[in-house]
C-alpha cells in the first residue's frame, strides 16, 4: 500500500542499547521528519530532512542520529538508549510543491527503554 | 520564548452542539496555521490549513478562523457527532516548510 510506514510499531529495549526506528514513504516527498510525542509536551521535532543526504536538527536532537541515503527512507537511531527516550515516535513526510506544509504521518513507533 | 497554547483540559460537549477549540500563540509570525486530528494510537491526520492573510476557512462541518492580531485560531466543529471525539492539534508553519511546530492538543469528547 502507498503511504508512510514505520517499523517496529512497538519496541522494548534496555538502557545503553542501540535502537533503530525505520520509516519508509512511497510518495517521493522531499521532506521527512521525526517527531516524538510525550504527555505534556506534544509533538517535538527531533530531526528533519529536505532531500536525500540533507538532514538538519530539530528542537530535541540530542541522543539521536539520522541518515537519508534514499528519498524514501529516513531511519532514526538511538545510539545508546536512555529512559528519557521512552516515547512514541512519529515519522512524517511532506512535499513543498503542495504549498501547504501539510504533514503525512506514520502510525508511530512506541519505544520503551527499561 | 515561542509558545503555542491549547486548552489542555478535555472538552466535553453534547452531540449536535458546536465544539470550539482554541489555539493561542506568542512570539510567532506564522505563514500558515494547520489543524490536525489524532485518534488514540494513531498518527495525526491533517484537516485544514489557513494562511496568514485569510480570516476564515471552511470544510464541510469544520470552520477555522485566524486572527493574527490576537494571535489566535479558533477551530469549530458544527453539529458534532460522537465520531468527532479525538484530540485536535494546532500547528504553526513559520520560516519554511520544515518549521512546523505543534501545540499539545485538546481532547474533544462528544457525548451522545
Amino acid at each position: 500500500d502507498a503511504g508512510i510506514t514505520q517499523s517496529p510499531r512497538y519496541k522494548i529495549t534496555e538502557t545503553g542499547r542501540q535502537v533503530t526506528l525505520m520509516c519508509h514513504q512511497t510518495w517521493s516527498h522531499s521532506y521527512m521528519f521525526w517527531y516524538r510525542q510525550d504527555l505534556g509536551h506534544g509533538l517535538r521535532l527531533i530531526y528533519y530532512s529536505a532531500a536525500a543526504d540533507i538532514t538538519d536538527k530539530g528542537e530535541v536532537p540530542d541522543g539521536y542520529v539520522v541518515s537519508r541515503s534514499k528519498t524514501e527512507n529516513f531511519p532514526l537511531t538511538l545510539e545508546s538508549a536512555t529512559r528519557s527516550q521512552t516515547s512514541v515516535y512519529f515519522c512524517a513526510s511532506s512535499e513543498w510543491r503542495l504549498g501547504t506544509g501539510e504533514l503525512f504521518f506514520g502510525e508511530g513507533s512506541r519505544l520503551t527503554v527499561l | 520564548s515561542q509558545k503555542i497554547e491549547q486548552n489542555s483540559e478535555a472538552l466535553n460537549i453534547q452531540e449536535g452542539k458546536t465544539a470550539t477549540l482554541t489555539c493561542n500563540y506568542t512570539n510567532y509570525s506564522p505563514a500558515y496555521l494547520q489543524w490536525y486530528r489524532q485518534d488514540p494510537g494513531r498518527g495525526p491526520v491533517f484537516l485544514l490549513l489557513i494562511r496568514e492573510n485569510e480570516k476564515e476557512k471552511r470544510k464541510e462541518r469544520l470552520k477555522v478562523t485566524f486572527d493574527t492580531t490576537l494571535k489566535q485560531s479558533l477551530f469549530h466543529i458544527t453539529a458534532s457527532q460522537p465520531a468527532d471525539s479525538a484530540t485536535y492539534l494546532c500547528a504553526l508553519v513559520a520560516g519554511g516548510y520544515q518549521k512546523v511546530t505543534f501545540g499539545t492538543g485538546t481532547k474533544l469528547q462528544v457525548i451522545p
